[in-house]
């Protein structure tokens, strides 16, 4: 059964770097088939997607936020973690990690909320 | 990068009607990675549609999707008060430096 856990501070202050882990089970985390994406969703506003590393570690990040994001993995801990710099209020919001299945094209597995608040 | 535009807004509909969501593409994208999702408060996004027209696991067949190239649509059939939600359309670019993308959200209310 896959399952994706989330973790992470729920406050962070402004100018401070926020850093998520997803820890991702279930399946081979060496499969070239899938990866995992960073998903946020400010309050009252859409789906915005952020930054993906493909199990080959190839990464892609959104443009907007590219100077801002690094995404990484840890095979041994099968994790993948995100981290923002220079975090400013506009930034709270709810953020998802996510698997995607190339296999079947889409992102097939979600973890949980995690509602990040930035605020001093 | 590709943007996706979703139409209409807001679609407001009752139980029974049926409910059809549009996805643009700024440029042609494969429909081998176009997908919809379903999207309500306090939970995360649940795929319905991936591959334009192929239903997700356990989606019923009210669900369905067709297009191709820059156009997309999501109908929702025989519409039921649960189906009150966002709805989203997501595409992959196919490479690492396509990147991914979703649209703004077209919010069904079904009353």
């Amino acid at each position: 059964q896959v399952t994706l856990k989330e973790s992470g501070p729920v406050l962070v202050k402004p100018t401070e770097t926020l850093t998520l882990t997803c820890t991702l089970s279930g399946f081979s985390f060496s499969s070239p088939r899938v990866g995992a994406s960073w998903i946020r969703q400010p309050p009252g506003k859409a789906l915005e997607w952020l930054a993906h590393i493909f199990l080959n570690d190839e990464k892609s990040y959104s443009t907007s936020l590219k100077s801002r994001l690094t995404i990484s993995r840890d095979t041994s801990k099968s994790q993948v973690v995100l981290t923002m710099t220079n975090m400013d209020p506009v930034d709270t919001g709810t953020y998802y990690c996510a698997r995607y299945n190339l296999r079947v094209g889409h992102f097939d597995y979600w973890v949980q909320e995690t509602l990040v608040t930035v605020s001093s | 990068e590709i943007v996706l535009t979703q139409s209409p807004g807001t679609l407001s509909l009752s139980p029974g009607e049926r409910a059809t969501l549009s996805c643009r593409a700024s440029q042609k994208i494969s429909g081998g990675y176009l997908a919809w999702y379903q999207h309500k408060p306090g939970q995360a996004p649940r795929p319905l549609i991936y591959g334009t027209s192929t239903r997700a696991t356990g989606i019923p067949d009210r669900f369905s999707g067709s297009g191709s190239g820059t156009d997309f649509t999501l109908t929702v059939s025989r519409l039921k008060p649960e189906d009150s939600a966002v709805y989203y359309c997501q595409q992959y670019g196919g490479s690492p430096r396509g990147g991914f993308t979703f649209g703004p959200g077209t919010k069904v209310d079904i009353k």
